[in-house]
């Protein structure tokens, strides 16, 4: 089975800087999905950024890019000229193609991100 | 935009009650999921749904049960609610046919179970 792991349970960042958030994942399949998904205090989740990891170049949407590196199979989240909406938690999540019987996602522990005005 | 909605933000139940929690998705989703998120463990997938009246377990599907009769909409049951049942319940929805295609959540139900 697949697993999802971001090591960091909570990160701090002033606002207008530079955050990465990271997320390493286990996995034996070539081909699959990831997925950055956000859940403000509101709690709706909200995506954030997807990547194909047949795709080599990285997925960007506005102030938010990845990392993605298939050989370690790190997954990172860069957002860039934090503001105050984005306080919130952010969980990586995995999804293999075959679905191995669930098309769900494999998600991580989530990071609490905070920012600092 | 997809809308998910959760029937309740918050309820309250005994130990032992049958309790009921209520999804519905507006954009014609074949799958629809229910996890349940814990302080610390993240999201975890209690069952889903392929279409209507199909169902699969997921990683923690004990204590639970499925309901789906209509294509919109995804019921959880709690046959005889328990206080280890407290906790955030997510339901979801995603169009089947592109791999790539993402969950939607609903706002979540907060189930106290006293």
């Amino acid at each position: 089975a697949q697993t999802v792991t971001q090591s960091q349970p909570e990160m701090s960042v002033q606002e207008a800087e530079t955050v990465t958030l990271s997320c390493t994942y286990d996995t034996s399949e070539s081909d699959y999905y990831l997925f950055w998904y956000k859940q403000p205090p509101s709690r709706q989740m909200i995506l954030v950024i997807r990547q194909e990891a047949y795709k080599q170049q990285n997925a960007t949407e506005n102030r938010f890019s990845v990392n993605f590196q298939k050989a370690a199979k790190s997954f990172s989240l860069k957002i860039s000229d934090s503001q105050l909406g984005d306080a919130a938690m952010y969980f990586c999540a995995y999804r293999s193609p075959a679905g191995g019987g669930a098309d769900g996602l494999t998600f991580g522990k989530g990071t609490h991100l905070i920012i600092q005005p | 935009d997809v809308k998910v909605t959760q029937s309740s933000r918050y309820l309250v139940k005994r130990t032992g009650e049958k309790v009921f929690l209520e999804c519905v998705q507006d954009m014609d989703h074949e799958n629809m999921f229910w996890y349940r998120q814990d302080p610390g463990l993240g999201l975890r997938l209690i069952y889903f749904s392929y279409d209507v009246k199909m169902k699969e377990k997921g990683d923690i599907p004990e204590g639970y049960s499925v309901s789906r009769e209509k294509k919109e909409r995804f019921s959880l049951i709690l046959e005889s609610a328990s206080t280890n049942q407290t906790s955030m319940y997510l339901c979801a929805s995603r169009y089947q046919g592109a791999y790539n295609s993402p969950l939607h959540f609903g706002n979540g139900t907060r189930l106290t179970v006293t």
